[in-house]
């Protein structure tokens, strides 16, 4: 079945270290995969998606089909970052769903 | 430049009341979502519609009814509510087929 697993729920950096949000999927297929964030009290919105290979907010993800992984990361953590992230699966089958991870709190101390 | 309206943004209801939780959008989007945001749960689907007059259930749709009676709204009918229906409530949509998916603000629901 396909599935998103987030194993963090709250992962607490100090401003200026690495950050990696750890993503992992089970699809049988091609995966499209994304990054959504919440920043508080805003609506979740896109931050990334694995075809695009860009960079946004200097957080990157590469999708690495051997180990079934699309981890966020960021050299060097802002306070600003501070957020709830959410990975998802585009489902490509009949029902076409966006398959969401549980999330993962993201709190930069300064 | 809406995008997806949802309202109300909050909403109090006694235990067995029934109400409707509005969402639109104006961007032609033929999939429509509603989500539940629970705590340690994540984003979790109630239901979905991929175009005027279909829908069908997701993982959570116990308690829930939906309609997609145009291609702009979605409205989210709690038919007796229950405690366990407290959450904050959002509603998406997008273009079949994209994973680029556009989030309402949100209601935020306490069921008494």
């Amino acid at each position: 079945a396909q599935r998103v697993t987030q194993p963090e729920k709250l992962l607490s950096v100090f401003k200026g270290a690495p950050v990696e949000l750890k993503c992992n999927y089970s699809y049988s297929g091609s995966p499209e995969l994304f990054w959504y964030v919440q920043y508080s009290r805003q609506r979740l919105q896109l931050l990334l998606r694995h075809i695009s290979r860009e960079s946004i907010k200097g957080f990157t993800a590469d999708l690495n089909k051997g180990e079934t992984s699309f981890h966020l990361k960021k050299p060097f953590a802002q306070e600003e970052d501070s957020a709830m992230y959410y990975c998802a699966l585009l489902d490509g089958g009949a029902t076409n769903k966006l398959i969401f991870g549980t999330g993962t709190l993201l709190a930069v101390q300064p | 430049n809406a995008g997806v309206t949802q309202t109300p943004k909050f909403q109090v209801l006694k235990t067995g009341q029934s109400m409707t939780l509005q969402c639109a959008q104006d961007m032609n989007h033929e999939y429509m979502s509603w989500y539940r945001q629970d705590p340690g749960m994540g984003l979790r689907l109630i239901h979905y519609s991929v175009g005027a007059g279909i829908t069908d259930q997701g993982e959570v749709p116990n308690g829930y009814n939906v309609s997609r009676s145009t291609t702009e709204d979605f409205p989210l009918r709690l038919l007796s509510a229950a405690p366990s229906q407290t959450s904050v409530y959002f509603c998406a949509s997008r273009r079949p087929g994209l994973g680029i998916q556009y989030f309402g603000a949100g209601t935020r629901l306490s069921v008494l």
